[in-house]
C-alpha cells in the first residue's frame, strides 16, 4: 500500500541540529512532492516547505529560511529534512506528506523532536 | 500571507447529529481550500479537496461547499469515530496556511 514511514524519535540539544527521514513505498516517488508540516504540543499544523521528488526543486517557508534543508535521494525513494540551531521552540512533531498541489494525501506517522538542554 | 479562520473552535454534539464547520480566508481563494480529520496522537487525514471533492475512501457523510472566501464542511450524520480535530487548508497560494482547528467532542 502507498505509505510514508519516518525516522524516530530525537532529542537535541539547543543549537544542535535535527535530521528526520521519510521513505516512501507504494507509488512512484518522483511523480510527487513532498511537503513538511510541524505541529508543536497542543498547537495547530505549520508548513515548513516543499521538495519536488523529480528535480529536487524547494520551497521553505520564509520563518525558516537559512535553517531548514529538504533534500531527496530518488535511489531510496527517501526525503529528508534538516533543521539547524534547533530552539526550543522547534520542539514539534514533524510530518512528512506526499503532495498534491499542495493537497496533501498520504502522511507519515510524525518524528517527534524535542528540544531541551 | 493568507489567513484563515475556522468557526467554531470547539463543538459539542451527539451522535447521529449534523455538524457545520465554517472556514473563512482573509482573501479569495477560489476553490483552494482543503479539510483535515485530526485524531490524538495521528497524522492528520485529507477528507475533501477543493472545496467539495470527496478524497477516496472518506465516508459520504462527509461534504464540503463553498468558494471565495467561505467555506463549510458537514458532517450529516456524526459516528463516534468522528470525533477529532478539524482543520482547514487553502492551497490557493505559498504558504499554504490552515485554520486554527476545530475541536469536536461528545456531548
Amino acid at each position: 500500500q502507498i505509505q510514508l514511514v519516518q525516522s524516530g524519535t530525537e532529542v537535541k540539544k539547543p543549537g544542535a541540529s535535527v535530521k528526520v527521514s521519510c521513505k516512501a513505498s507504494g507509488y512512484t516517488f518522483t511523480s510527487y512532492g513532498i511537503s513538511w508540516v510541524r505541529q508543536a504540543p497542543g498547537q495547530g499544523l505549520e508548513w515548513m516547505g516543499w521538495i519536488s521528488a523529480y528535480n529536487g526543486n524547494t520551497n521553505y517557508a520564509q520563518k525558516l529560511q537559512g535553517r531548514v534543508t529538504m533534500t531527496t535521494d530518488t535511489s531510496t525513494s527517501a526525503a529528508h529534512m534538516e533543521l539547524r540551531s534547533l530552539r526550543s521552540d522547534d520542539t514539534a512533531v514533524y510530518y512528512c506528506a506526499r503532495d498534491r498541489d499542495n493537497q496533501w494525501d498520504i502522511w507519515g506517522q510524525g518524528t517527534t523532536v524535542t528540544v531541551s538542554s | 500571507d493568507i489567513q484563515m479562520t475556522q468557526s467554531p473552535s470547539s463543538l459539542s454534539a451527539s451522535v447521529r447529529d449534523r455538524v457545520t464547520i465554517t472556514c473563512r480566508a482573509s482573501q479569495s481563494i477560489s476553490s483552494y481550500l482543503n479539510w483535515y480529520q485530526q485524531k490524538p496522537g495521528k497524522a492528520p487525514r485529507l477528507l475533501i479537496y477543493a472545496a467539495s471533492s470527496l478524497q477516496s475512501g472518506v465516508p459520504s457523510r462527509f461534504s464540503g461547499s463553498g468558494s471565495g472566501t467561505d467555506f463549510t464542511l458537514t458532517i450529516s450524520s456524526l459516528q463516534p469515530e468522528d470525533f477529532a480535530t478539524y482543520y482547514c487548508q487553502q492551497s490557493y497560494t505559498t504558504p499554504p496556511t490552515f485554520g486554527q482547528g476545530t475541536k469536536l467532542e461528545i456531548k
